[in-house]
């Protein structure tokens, strides 16, 4: 059960778009579509933006996306904003029938 | 409105126990899986057990199978996290979260979470 590996920070100013990364191995998010992301600010409790890989659940804005790529699925934020100032972690599947998380990536709107 | 709200943390003593709970509503608890994800102090989330809807199926991190005991009861809508043999770290804000459907382990809605402290 490793923890899959994301970039401890990524920063953009607002309006840009960035890319955070989640990358593990083909027993996990290279071998299934079950890929998700969470959004989490401080003191809070983490918060589903993105499931199945590219899936936006109801109120999500559509500024974040996400996709894959072999073993790395990926989150796209475009037109930054200062509120999506937050911790990103990524989660998957794996063949363990259990999921693992992400180290987790703190993103900084400059 | 789905609400998870935690309880039964705090400190405790290496070597003890504790027993979380956390009460539902706003949703048939009976229809959905659950799950326990922790997060240590300035660290990152870590999945801890999880338990189908009618508690067919258990799950365990590795880092507390045999010491840990997740269940629920359906009838009263709760979920619970038996925690034995705690170790410092352990220490954690607990969270209960559910489940998009059955073991789909999409995690769409989240307690605010307990924290547990394990310290001498």
């Amino acid at each position: 059960q490793s923890a899959l590996t994301q970039p401890a920070s990524v920063s953009g100013s607002p309006g840009q778009s960035i890319t955070i990364s989640c990358t593990g191995t083909s027993s996990d998010v290279g071998g299934y579509n079950y890929v998700s992301w969470y959004q989490q600010h401080p003191g809070k409790a983490p918060k589903l933006m993105i499931y199945e890989v590219s899936n936006r659940p109801s109120g999500v804005s559509n500024r974040f996306s996400g996709s894959k790529s072999g073993n790395t699925a990926s989150l796209t934020i475009s037109g930054l904003q200062a509120e999506d100032e937050a911790d990103y972690y990524c989660s998957s599947y794996t063949s363990s029938s259990t999921p693992s998380f992400g180290t987790g990536t703190k993103v900084t709107v400059l | 409105e789905v609400q998870l709200v935690e309880s039964g943390g705090g400190l405790v003593k290496p070597g003890g126990s504790l027993r979380l709970s956390c009460a539902a509503s706003g949703f048939t608890f009976s229809s959905y899986s659950m799950n326990w994800v922790r997060q240590a102090p300035g660290k990152g989330l870590e999945w801890v057990s999880s338990i189908s809807s009618s508690s067919s199926y258990i799950y365990y991190a590795d880092s507390v199978k045999g010491r840990f005991t997740i269940s629920r009861d359906n009838a009263k809508n709760s979920l619970y996290l038996q925690m034995n043999s705690l170790r410092a770290e352990d220490t954690a804000v607990y969270y209960c979260a559910r489940d998009w459907g059955e073991l789909l382990w999409v995690l769409n809605y989240w307690g605010q979470g307990t924290l547990v402290t394990v310290s001498s």
